[in-house]
C-alpha cells in the first residue's frame, strides 16, 4: 500500500475557479509535507511546505495540515491555465533521507 | 541560484544494452543528491541518495547502480537494460534535509528501452 495517497486522480476547474487537492498519509512518522507541481516534460518544482497544523498561505495557494488525521490539502484560488499540471504531495519524517511522493493529481484549468 | 544539468535529454536503447545517465549541480556546495524514476504520468520513486562524495545509498533494487565521483556530480548506470527501465529519470538536490529545504530537480532524462 502506498504510504501517501492523493485524490482525486484528475480534476478540471474553470479559469478563475478554486481547485482543491487532497493527500492522506498512512505513516504516523511523517511530520513534514510538501506540495510539488510538474508541467509536462519538466522536472517537478516545489510549491510550498507545511509542517504545522492549520493553514499556510502563499499567494493563490493555501495548504492545510491536520496531523491527527494525517490529511493535507492544497487549495488554488483564481486558477489559471498555467496552473494545469501534475500535482504531488510528498512526505518525510525527521532525519530521513527519503521523500515519499504520492500518486499525483492531474489538474486541468479550462480557459 | 542552484541549477541541475542532466544528460542526455533523451535516450533510446535496446534491451540488454548498457546505460549511463548523469547530472551536475551548480550553486550548492556539498549538496545531498538523489535519483528518482517516474513512469509516464506516474509517481516519483526515489532510487538512490548520496550525502557525500563516494558514498551512495540504494532505496530500491531495480538492477541499477549509482556513483558520486565528484561533489557536484551524480551518475546512474546499468550494464544491462530491461524493458521496465523505461521512464523519466530525475536528478535532484538539496543543501539540507527535507525538513529544512525543498528538493530541487533537474529537467530529467527520458529513457525508452526497446
Amino acid at each position: 500500500q502506498q504510504k501517501v495517497q492523493q485524490s482525486p486522480e484528475s480534476l478540471s476547474v474553470p479559469e478563475g475557479g478554486m481547485a482543491s487537492l487532497n493527500c492522506t498519509s498512512s505513516d504516523r512518522n511523517f511530520q513534514y509535507f510538501w506540495w510539488y507541481r510538474q508541467h509536462s516534460g519538466e522536472g517537478p518544482k516545489a510549491l510550498m511546505s507545511i509542517f504545522s497544523d492549520g493553514d499556510k498561505k502563499e499567494g493563490r495557494f493555501t495548504a492545510h495540515l491536520n496531523k491527527a488525521s494525517l490529511h493535507v490539502s492544497l487549495h488554488i484560488r483564481d486558477s489559471q491555465p498555467s496552473d494545469s499540471a501534475l500535482y504531488f504531495c510528498a512526505a518525510t519524517s525527521s532525519g530521513s533521507w527519503q521523500l515519499i511522493f504520492g500518486s499525483g493529481t492531474q489538474l486541468t484549468v479550462m480557459p | 541560484a542552484q541549477t541541475i544539468h542532466q544528460w542526455p535529454v533523451a535516450e533510446i536503447k535496446a534491451v540488454g544494452s548498457p546505460l549511463s545517465l548523469g547530472c551536475t549541480i551548480k550553486g550548492k556546495s556539498s549538496p545531498n543528491l538523489y535519483w528518482y524514476w517516474q513512469a509516464t504520468g506516474g509517481t516519483l520513486q526515489q532510487l538512490f541518495y548520496s550525502i557525500t562524495v563516494g558514498q551512495v545509498e540504494s532505496v530500491v533494487q531495480l538492477n541499477l547502480s549509482a556513483s558520486r565521483p565528484k561533489d557536484d556530480q551524480f551518475i546512474l548506470s546499468t550494464e544491462k537494460l530491461l524493458l521496465s527501465h523505461s521512464g523519466f529519470y530525475l536528478c535532484a538536490g538539496t543543501g539540507q534535509t527535507f525538513s529544512n529545504e525543498r528538493l530541487f530537480f533537474g529537467h530529467g532524462t527520458k529513457l525508452s528501452v526497446l
